[in-house]
């Protein structure tokens, strides 16, 4: 079975600083991974994806994320943090199946400070 | 513009009444799903359905019903509405791609059950 955990439900940085959001995963076979944003008041928006390419992910606004198996994480980084990121972060895991089913974590609330 | 549309964006309702949720996407994706978020961010999977067919029916009380008119729509039914309703309802569709399953979502509904 397949499992994910955001080790961290609050997160608080100072503007400029970096970011660290972490995920471990529990799964069987090889993963699909994905980190996804939901600003205030708004749906929810991939932000990056690991699909058994490159296991250094790139995303949109500066996020990236590294697949690490021998420790099964994918933590979410960011080298400085904006106003603008403040957001749920989730992290996700796919199974294989044919079903389309995502896991979610619990979500990762970041806050950032002037 | 290629989305995911939800209709309403906001209901308000007294209990025990019946409403709908409406679901467009107009990505040509074979798959749709229906999530629930509560008041503390955690999203639930409900439902999904691959080219009009059910193939994720979660723990869901029978008071909602999901249906699908076609592939890119998939509307949201619910009998019966309590009190444990309130929550946001998301909308997403997802391509069929081997490996990987992003989802794309749509803004969301948001029921309040008084």
């Amino acid at each position: 079975a397949q499992s994910v955990t955001q080790l961290d439900s609050h997160v608080s940085v100072s503007e400029g600083t970096p970011v660290l959001l972490r995920c471990n995963y529990s799964s069987s076979y090889s993963p699909s991974l994905f980190w996804y944003v939901q600003h205030p008041n708004k749906g929810l928006q991939l932000l990056l994806k690991y699909t058994s390419a490159a296991t250094l992910v790139k995303g949109i606004n500066g996020f990236e994320a590294e697949f690490k198996k021998s420790e099964t994480s994918f933590h979410l980084t960011k080298p400085s943090a904006h106003m603008s990121d403040a957001a749920e972060y989730f992290c996700v895991v796919s199974n294989a199946g044919n079903n389309r089913k995502l896991i979610w974590g619990l979500g990762t609330s970041l806050a950032v400070n002037p | 513009d290629t989305a995911v549309s939800q209709t309403p964006k906001y209901l308000v309702t007294q209990m025990g009444n019946d409403k709908s949720i409406k679901c467009e996407q107009n990505l040509g994706h074979d798959t749709m799903y229906w999530y629930k978020q509560d008041s503390k961010k955690f999203l639930k999977i409900m439902f999904s359905y691959n080219n009009k067919e059910l193939i994720i029916n979660e723990t869901v009380p029978n008071r909602f019903s999901p249906k699908s008119p076609d592939k890119a729509h998939l509307n949201l039914h619910i009998n019966s509405l309590e009190l444990g309703d309130s929550a946001v309802y998301f909308c997403a569709s997802s391509p069929l791609i081997a490996g990987g399953s992003e989802q794309f979502f749509g803004p969301g509904t948001r029921l309040t059950v008084l």
